[in-house]
């Protein structure tokens, strides 16, 4: 049974600093990861698709990579800027359905 | 292009009422998906039908949940009867099949069901 973990749960950090989430997942034999980001009260925004055969993905100032081997994946933000405060999950594919497994998702808020 | 959209945004029902949500999914996408979060605890996955067929329904909870996806098209989920325990967000999911690979899933804005 896939487990994805996040760490942290929770991160605040000033505008314009650069930052990493993780996430885990115990399983390497996976079809690809997603990144995801909530807004309070809304549904989830794709932000990036990695394939199992990629190492990385990159949109804007977001890049995300992924490690199967160690069961890894981190979402890299450039630059934060309060506008990317929202609820970050990760979510892997790797059922036989194509059904994926969330983490818990990592809470960020950037001050400005 | 419009996206997966779900019916309604919110829902406050009773416990022992019915209620059924509604997915929308891409038009075009044969896979969709059901999830939920309830409160406090990660999002999980319920269902997935490929057109009108369950692919697998191994995430529904127990027999109150009841999910259709009639002519393959948009999909219901009802809780009968419902209880405490299955306030939440509802989300659903859909993607296409290109039958060359695992393809990313677009997701809806959720239904929020809070049961009194």
């Amino acid at each position: 049974k896939q487990e994805v973990t996040q760490i942290p749960a929770a991160l605040s950090v000033p505008e314009g600093e650069n930052l990493v989430l993780n996430c885990s997942f115990t399983d390497s034999a996976i079809y690809n990861l997603q990144w995801f980001r909530q807004d309070p009260g809304k549904g989830l925004t794709s932000l990036l698709l990695i394939q199992s055969s990629q190492r990385e993905q990159t949109s804007g100032r977001l890049n995300a990579s992924l490690d199967k081997s160690s069961g890894r994946s981190t979402l890299y933000i450039a630059a934060s800027q309060p506008g990317d405060s929202a609820t970050y999950l990760c979510a892997v594919d790797s059922g036989g359905y194509q059904k994926v497994t969330f983490g818990t998702g990592t809470k960020l808020q950037v001050i400005p | 292009e419009a996206g997966v959209t779900q019916f309604p945004s919110h829902s406050v029902i009773e416990k022992g009422q019915t209620v059924t949500l509604r997915c929308d999914p891409i038009s075009g996408h044969d896979n969709l998906y059901w999830y939920r979060r309830v409160m406090g605890k990660e999002i999980k996955f319920l269902l997935h039908f490929v057109k009108e067929s369950k692919q697998d329904e191994s995430g529904m909870p127990n027999n109150r949940f009841l999910a259709e996806r009639t002519g393959g098209t948009y999909s219901t989920l009802k809780v009968q009867p419902a209880e405490l325990e299955d306030s939440g967000v509802y989300f659903c999911a859909s993607s296409q099949d290109s039958g060359v690979g695992r393809n990313e899933q677009f997701f809806g804005p959720g239904t929020r069901l809070t049961v009194l």
